[in-house]
């Protein structure tokens, strides 16, 4: 175990839509990141947040958002849902920056 | 262009005999390279992470070399086991990104009995 929890773990979405999903960190780790994994790829980079401050961002539209709040938990919110959008989103804590990450075990995002 | 590639077919071998995973990247100047495994359905597991100036690192049964000349990162499990059997990813950590990592598409590893 990790000890970073995601939820939820299923969700089902119509395009257009919006949605909001949340991760909760290890206790004392600083640096939370998002990440999309679509079906045989690798993780691909959204953003990093370092105390409660953006960090950082990949290569996705600003219809991607976050926040960090100080009880070390997390939130990624989509915006007008895409079908391309379905994959599994995972978020990641490090006690601080250039450390191994902590990865929760992901959300399942299906868009229709 | 940047990019970062693993080997793109799955690995088959035999219980006992030593996996090598191969990560080649180019365009790319890491501070560290880490990897992960991956099972189905699963976030990834932190295994290694290697600096640029570390040649080898070694935990248990598994070993990395890094090789900034050629732009290249071995991952070996020695005496492989069917439980090794999941998915291998390779990361880099760039200097001044903050910790994000770029990760390569993955391995799949099957390790028969």
């Amino acid at each position: 175990e990790t000890g970073v929890t995601q939820s939820p773990t299923h969700l089902i979405k119509t395009r257009g839509q919006q949605v909001t999903l949340r991760c909760s960190s290890q206790s004392g780790h600083n640096t939370v990141s998002w990440y999309q994994q679509a079906l045989g790829q690798g993780p691909q980079f959204i953003f990093q947040y370092y105390r409660e401050e953006e960090n950082g961002r990949g290569n996705f539209p600003p219809r991607f958002s976050g926040l960090q709040f100080p009880n070390y938990s997390s939130e990624l919110n989509v915006n007008a849902l895409e079908l391309d959008d379905s994959a599994l989103y995972l978020c990641a804590s490090s006690p601080t920056l250039n450390t191994e990450a902590f990865f929760g075990q992901g959300t399942r995002l299906t868009v229709v | 262009s940047q990019k970062i590639e693993q080997n793109s077919e799955a690995l088959n071998i035999q219980e006992g005999k030593t996996a090598t995973l191969t990560c080649n990247y180019t365009n790319y100047s890491p501070a560290y390279l880490q990897w992960y495994r991956q099972d189905p359905g699963r976030g990834p597991v932190f295994l290694l992470l290697i600096r640029e100036n570390e040649k080898e690192k070694r935990k248990e049964r598994l070993k990395v070399t890094f090789d900034t000349t050629l732009k290249q990162s071995l991952f070996h499990i020695t005496a492989s086991q069917p439980a090794d059997s999941a998915t291998y990813l390779c990361a880099l950590d760039l200097y001044n990104q903050g910790g994000k990592l770029i990760f390569g598409q993955g391995t799949e590893l099957s390790v028969k009995p």
